[in-house]
């Protein structure tokens, strides 16, 4: 059974950092691009950016690129995004999700893991 | 980026009913390989997204055949046939033509 578990998150002070991390099982985690996306309290969807499978190449939304950075360690299965410089708009549900062969098509998606950016 | 239309926001229906979604982006989603990169995703409630329709019209492993995308160029449907409980909950369009891949606002299938 595919399997992605986020862990990280919590409550963290505006300007401060955070890294998510996602832990992949059931399947071959080195054979697959991953993603994060994140989901706002008013349940705005919002796709932040993706890895190659090898960690080679990395894109990013435009708007978050210079804050936020994906990374991963095939050999721990996992999957990072290290958030820097968090603003209160960054509050949000953050998702690992695995590509399926084409950016956009998200087969797995993780439970999530809840950050809010709060003084 | 590409701003993707929902509608409707909100759609009451009853079960075994039939359900339509909009989605209307502001370009087209035609690909300069020929494909259309345009997916849909259902929220169950206190769920993740998960995947329904790739490119279009390809039902994902696992999704009933109640379940049909359509569409080209700017203007897709998902239909929704004798809509059963499980299938409640909010439902997202997303294309990837362009870069950034961006969602659609979500409509809320509820019971009518």
């Amino acid at each position: 059974e595919v399997q992605l578990v986020e862990s990280g998150g919590g409550l963290v002070k505006p300007g401060a950092s955070l890294k998510l991390s996602c832990v992949a099982s059931g399947f071959t985690f080195s054979d697959y691009w991953m993603s994060w996306v994140r989901q706002t309290p008013g349940k705005t969807m919002e796709w932040i950016g993706d890895i190659k499978y090898d960690g080679s190449y990395t894109n990013y939304a435009p708007s978050l690129k210079n804050r936020f950075t994906i990374s991963r360690d095939n050999a721990k299965s996992t999957l990072y995004l290290q958030m820097s410089n968090v603003r209160s708009e960054d509050t949000a549900t953050y998702y690992c999700t695995r590509e399926r062969a084409t950016r956009g098509v998200m087969d797995a998606w993780g439970q999530g893991a809840s950050v809010t950016v709060s003084s | 980026d590409v701003v993707m239309t929902q509608t409707p926001v909100s759609l009451p229906v009853s079960l075994g009913g039939q359900a339509s979604i909009s989605c209307r982006s502001s370009q087209s989603l035609v690909h300069s390989n020929g494909n259309t990169y345009l997916h849909w995703y259902l929220q169950k409630p206190g769920q993740s997204p998960q995947l329904l329709i790739y490119r279009v019209s390809n039902r994902f492993s696992g999704v009933p055949d109640r379940f049909s995308g359509s569409g080209s160029g700017t203007d897709f449907t998902l239909k929704i046939s004798r809509v059963e409980p499980e299938d409640l909950g909010d439902y997202y369009c997303l294309q990837s033509t362009h870069f950034p891949p961006t969602f659609g606002a979500g409509t809320k299938l509820e019971l009518k």
